[in-house]
């Protein structure tokens, strides 16, 4: 069955540090998407990055950094030199076909990060 | 920049009460849905639409919960009658089409007491 674990519940580092942020999935399928929201207090969860599994290509934008590697199941994704403004919940989901022909978003129980001053 | 608007943020209600929600997905969005979030979990679906019909609700309390997306566009969500266990947030989103990135909004708080 698909699943998404994210076995930090909460991080705390100091501004500036760097921070990794584990995502490990399950799923039978070999076309599925994977992807990263941060959620602020606002309440809204943004998207950060979408990647599909054909392509393990990891990727910088920025601060941001993930790392895909298949033969792990595993989507980490890091910040460099984090800031207070980083502070937020960040999860992780997957996206594959249903049976029902659907495509449904499974998302972990996410990673709340602190970034303090 | 386009969004998903919801209303409202925040709602308390008694139990037993009715309470609805309104989300009006971006301009030109053919596929809506509706997710649940309780504290310290990760969105949940409860309802899909593809324009005006529910294509997935496998996952909705269909006893008190109703969802309508009457013209394709913007959507209500109903909880009749309110239970404690229905505090949570209530998210809404849509995309372009079911396999496009997903957009959401702001979300509602609902708080039963």
């Amino acid at each position: 069955a698909q699943k998404v674990t994210q076995a930090q519940t909460e991080i705390s580092v100091v501004e500036k540090e760097d921070v990794t942020l584990d995502c490990v999935y399950e799923t039978r399928d070999t076309t599925y998407y994977l992807f990263w929201y941060k959620q602020p207090p606002s309440g809204e969860l943004v998207f950060l990055i979408r990647r599909n599994s054909f392509d393990e290509q990891n990727e910088i934008s920025g601060r941001y950094s993930w790392n895909f590697q298949k033969s792990t199941s595993s989507f980490n994704f890091t910040i460099t030199a984090s800031q207070v403004v980083d502070s937020a919940v960040y999860f992780c989901a997957l996206s594959e076909a249903s049976t029902s022909g659907t495509y449904k978003y499974i998302f972990g129980t996410g990673t709340r990060l602190k970034v303090l001053a | 920049e386009a969004e998903v608007a919801q209303s409202p943020r925040y709602k308390i209600t008694e139990k037993s009460q009715a309470v609805a929600f309104w989300c009006d997905p971006i301009s030109g969005h053919a596929t809506l849905y509706w997710y649940r979030q309780i504290l310290g979990q990760g969105p949940e679906l409860l309802v899909q639409f593809q324009d005006e019909s529910v294509v997935d609700d496998s996952q909705l309390p269909k006893d008190r919960f109703s969802a309508e997306r009457l013209k394709g566009v913007d959507s209500t969500l109903k909880i009749q009658p309110a239970e404690l266990g229905d505090s949570a947030m209530y998210l809404c989103a849509s995309s372009l089409e079911e396999v496009s990135l997903r957009f959401f909004g702001q979300g509602t708080r609902l708080t039963v007491v």
